[in-house]
Formats: C-alpha cells, sequence, structure tokens
C-alpha cells in the first residue's frame, strides 16, 4: 500500500518561496508520474503539475512561472517549490501519486498540509 | 482549459435514498472523467475513473455513467460515510477539477 506524507514550513511570508516534499513509502518513487495538488479553504481542487521520476515536470499554465517540481530517487521523495507566494497561495498542499501516463487521474494522496503565506 | 460545471452545488438527501450528482465538460473528454470522494479535514478519495469503472475497495453503490459532455455519478441507498463534497476532474487535457457538490442531510 504506497502512502505519501507532505512536509514543510507551514507559515511562509508573501514574495518567499513555499517548499515542500512529499515521502513516498510503501513502493518505490520510479517509474511513476507524482502530482501536487491544493485547495484553499472551504474550496475546490486545483492542479498544480506534476513530475515524472525521471524528472519530467509539466505545470498547470496559471502556475507555470512561479513552480518548480524535482524528484530525489534515493530518498523515494518529490518536492515543489512555489515562488514569490501571495496571500492567495494559502491553501492545503496535497501530493498525490498519478495512475499512470497518460491516466493523469490519482489514485493514493497524501493527508495535506496547511501553508498559509502571511507577514 | 477544459471547464468542469458541476451541479448541483448542494444536494439534500436522506439515508437510504439515491443521490445523482452531475458534471458538465466544456468540450468532449474522451471518458478521461474520474470522480473522487472528499470528507471533511480529509484528502480526497478516489471513487471512479474511466467515467464508469470504480476504483479498488469502491462500494458497488458507487456507479459512474456519461452521455456525450455529461457525467453522472449515481449513489444509491446513501450511508452516513457517504456525506462528503464530490468532485469531477478531467484528464483529457492535462487536468481541471469541478467545483464540487456537497451532499448533505
Amino acid at each position: 500500500q504506497v502512502q505519501l506524507q507532505e512536509s514543510g514550513p507551514g507559515l511562509v511570508k508573501p514574495s518567499e518561496t513555499l517548499s515542500l516534499t512529499c515521502t513516498v513509502s510503501g513502493g518505490s518513487i520510479s517509474p511513476h508520474y507524482w502530482s501536487w495538488i491544493r485547495q484553499p479553504a472551504g474550496k475546490g481542487l486545483e492542479w498544480i503539475g506534476r513530475i515524472h521520476a525521471s524528472g519530467t515536470t509539466k505545470f498547470n499554465s496559471s502556475l507555470e512561472s512561479r513552480v518548480t517540481m524535482s524528484v530525489d530517487t534515493s530518498k523515494n521523495q518529490f518536492s515543489l517549490k512555489l515562488h514569490s507566494v501571495t496571500a492567495a497561495d494559502t491553501a492545503v498542499y496535497f501530493c498525490a501519486k498519478v495512475f499512470g501516463a497518460g491516466y493523469l487521474y490519482f489514485d493514493y494522496w497524501g493527508q495535506g498540509t496547511l501553508v498559509t503565506v502571511s507577514s | 482549459e477544459i471547464v468542469m460545471t458541476q451541479s448541483p452545488a448542494t444536494l439534500s438527501v436522506s439515508p437510504g435514498e439515491r443521490a445523482t450528482l452531475s458534471c458538465r465538460a466544456s468540450q468532449h473528454i474522451n471518458s478521461n472523467l474520474a470522480w473522487y470522494q472528499q470528507r471533511p479535514g480529509r484528502a480526497p478519495r478516489l471513487l471512479i475513473y474511466g467515467a464508469s469503472t470504480r476504483a479498488t475497495g469502491i462500494p458497488a453503490r458507487f456507479s459512474g455513467s456519461e452521455s456525450g459532455t455529461e457525467f453522472t455519478l449515481t449513489i444509491t441507498s446513501l450511508q452516513s460515510e457517504d456525506f462528503a463534497v464530490y468532485y469531477c476532474q478531467q484528464y483529457n487535457n492535462w487536468v481541471t477539477f469541478g467545483g464540487g457538490t456537497k451532499v448533505e442531510i
């Protein structure tokens, strides 16, 4: 059973960089695709992007200019960086496993971590 | 971008009744649709993919169907644990989610 766990600071200052890591257990990060999804309080889900274990990425066009993702197969982890954050980036951030290439839906999810952007 | 529109925003039903949730895509998505259930404070859970295939471990009271760009999630005989928010998601052209339907008592 694959399990995912997000970690990172819960508070980030405006204009700074939000950094989160997702640790995968119960299975290998290779050769799968992985995603980040966020959810502002009381609102719906927004896909941020996905990364393959090889490092190839694709981002939501609305966030693409501010997002970077990376993967560390030796640690079975993948990471998200969101630059130049504002209060609008305050949300619960989920990491999730993509079912497969060409099937970009999510069969395993982390529990989510709340990130607040505030000075 | 493909826009997914869910209706109604809130659905009030009683335990044991049937719930019918709708999701409309702004363009054809070739059955590339998933449904998720999200209980308060929890991560979403995959229910349906391919518009009508139940994910592993999902009870048979959950079913999905499609007609063109209209998709339906039906929950027969609602149980107490089914009261939650449900999201549809298209994966025909990257990813977009619908706004959600809250199923409440």
